[in-house]
């Protein structure tokens, strides 16, 4: 079976500042997503960005980016300069369906 | 687009009754709906997937006879918790699968908060 695996509980960061989340998930398959989901306190699930495994390139959304390692089986996201809205859980998962993490609470600091 | 909605969006019920919770796919057909269940501060956990027109299929130690699924149309499942207790209490989310090109994309209803008394 698949799992995903967020080593970090929590994190923090100063807004402005750059924030790296990490993710590992096992899988036999060649082919595959991943995804980051974030969790406001409202508990909507709000997609922040996705990968395709048969891209090399990095995803990237705006302020929002990854780094894909194929091999290695990670997947993290790096948030540039912080803002206060992106105080949140966030949600590493695989595939569809959909196999979540744990889970990191990130708090940004003013 | 891929709009998801939930209904309700908050239900407390008394232990012994059963509730209902329903999923609307607005903007699309979803012919493959998920369910899932979320305690506090904790990640989200699948329960079942269902197919439109067929049973649903659940995940290892989900009861089906107490948390029946309905997958009735394209743009509607309904989970039915029956005979609830204190312990299913809990944060419950739907998810559909986008049609064509979205397939590998779910996109998530707001969730249901269920209380059981």
């Amino acid at each position: 079976a698949q799992t995903v695996t967020q080593s970090q509980p929590e994190m923090s960061v100063q807004e402005a500042e750059t924030v790296t989340l990490s993710c590992t998930y096992d899988t036999s398959e060649s082919d595959y997503y991943l995804f980051w989901y974030k969790q406001p306190p409202s508990r909507q699930m709000i997609l922040v960005i996705r990968q395709e495994a048969y891209k090399q390139q990095n995803a990237t959304e705006n302020r929002f980016s990854v780094n894909f390692q194929k091999a290695a089986k990670s997947f993290s996201l790096k948030i540039s300069d912080s803002q206060l809205g992106d105080a949140a859980m966030y949600f590493c998962a695989y595939t569809t369906p959909l196999v979540f993490g744990k889970g990191t609470r990130l708090s940004v600091i003013a | 687009g891929a709009v998801v909605s939930q209904h309700p969006s908050r239900v407390i019920c008394k232990s012994g009754t059963s509730v209902k919770i329903e999923c609307r796919s607005l903007d699309f057909q979803a012919t493959t709906m998920f369910w899932y269940r979320q305690f506090p501060k904790q990640s989200l956990m699948l329960m079942a997937t269902s197919n439109e027109g067929s049973k649903a299929t659940y995940e290892q130690g989900v009861e089906k006879d107490k948390f029946l699924i309905n997958h009735a149309s394209l743009t509607l499942s309904t989970l039915t918790v029956t005979s609830a207790h204190p312990e299913d209490s809990s944060f419950y989310i739907c998810s559909a699968r986008g049609p064509g090109s979205l397939a590998y994309e779910q996109y998530f209803g707001p969730g249901t908060r269920l209380t059981v008394t």
